[in-house]
């Protein structure tokens, strides 16, 4: 069965310090992993995703999530956070020939000034 | 723009009052979806569509109704609402040409039922 772990409830950084929000995944055979982001009184918007091919994947706002198989993990990262970043984060997967698309419980990423 | 539309965008109601909330797309997208999001458990899907008068159900399907006339359309049933079913509501669309499609998301409904 697909899952996908978001261990982490919530993650505090300071502006302009790097960022790393935490994403492990199962599925049978190769996984197609998406980011999402959600701010307040919004639907989640696109991030990234990974396909195949390149194990680190770049996407909007400068974030970018890299790809292990061999750890099935798949972690958001930015550089250099900014307050504006401040959001619920969603990691999801979808198996090879399912169309079932599983979120994780996301993580709400809290960046101060 | 391109966008999924949802209203109403919040509902309170009582227990057992039939409720509809609708979803239109612009887009032209064949897969549309509905989830509930609760707090500590992230999105759940509840119905979705492949193409008109095709849907199927997903994890938690129970006490909702579906239905997909035209493409653009999907809009979510509660035939007899329960208080378990207070929940922020989501509808997704996306291009069904693979599996490497993000989905395109309106900006939720947040139901109360009493």
């Amino acid at each position: 069965a697909q899952s996908v772990a978001q261990p982490e409830d919530q993650v505090n950084v300071a502006e302009g310090n790097p960022l790393t929000v935490k994403c492990t995944y199962s599925v049978s055979g190769n996984p197609y992993l998406f980011w999402y982001v959600q701010y307040p009184n919004r639907g989640l918007q696109f991030l990234l995703k990974y396909i195949t091919g390149d194990n680190l994947v770049k996407g909007s706002y400068g974030f970018e999530a890299e790809f292990n198989k061999s750890q099935t993990s798949f972690h958001l990262k930015k550089p250099s956070a900014l307050v504006s970043d401040s959001a619920l984060y969603f990691c999801a997967v979808r198996g090879y020939n399912t169309d079932k698309l599983i979120f994780g419980t996301g993580t709400r990423l809290q960046v101060f000034p | 723009e391109a966008q999924v539309t949802q209203n109403p965008r919040y509902l309170i109601t009582v227990t057992g009052k039939k409720l509809t909330v609708t979803c239109s797309q612009n887009m032209n997208h064949e897969y549309m979806s509905w989830y509930r999001q609760d707090p500590g458990l992230g999105l759940r899907q509840i119905y979705y569509s492949m193409n008109v008068e095709v849907t199927d159900k997903g994890d938690v399907p129970e006490g909702y109704k579906v239905s997909r006339k035209e493409k653009r359309n999907f809009p979510l049933i509660l035939e007899s609402p329960s208080p378990n079913q207070t929940s922020l509501y989501f509808c997704a669309s996306s291009l069904w040409t693979g599996v490497d499609q993000p989905q395109h998301f309106g900006d939720g409904t947040r139901l109360s039922i009493l």
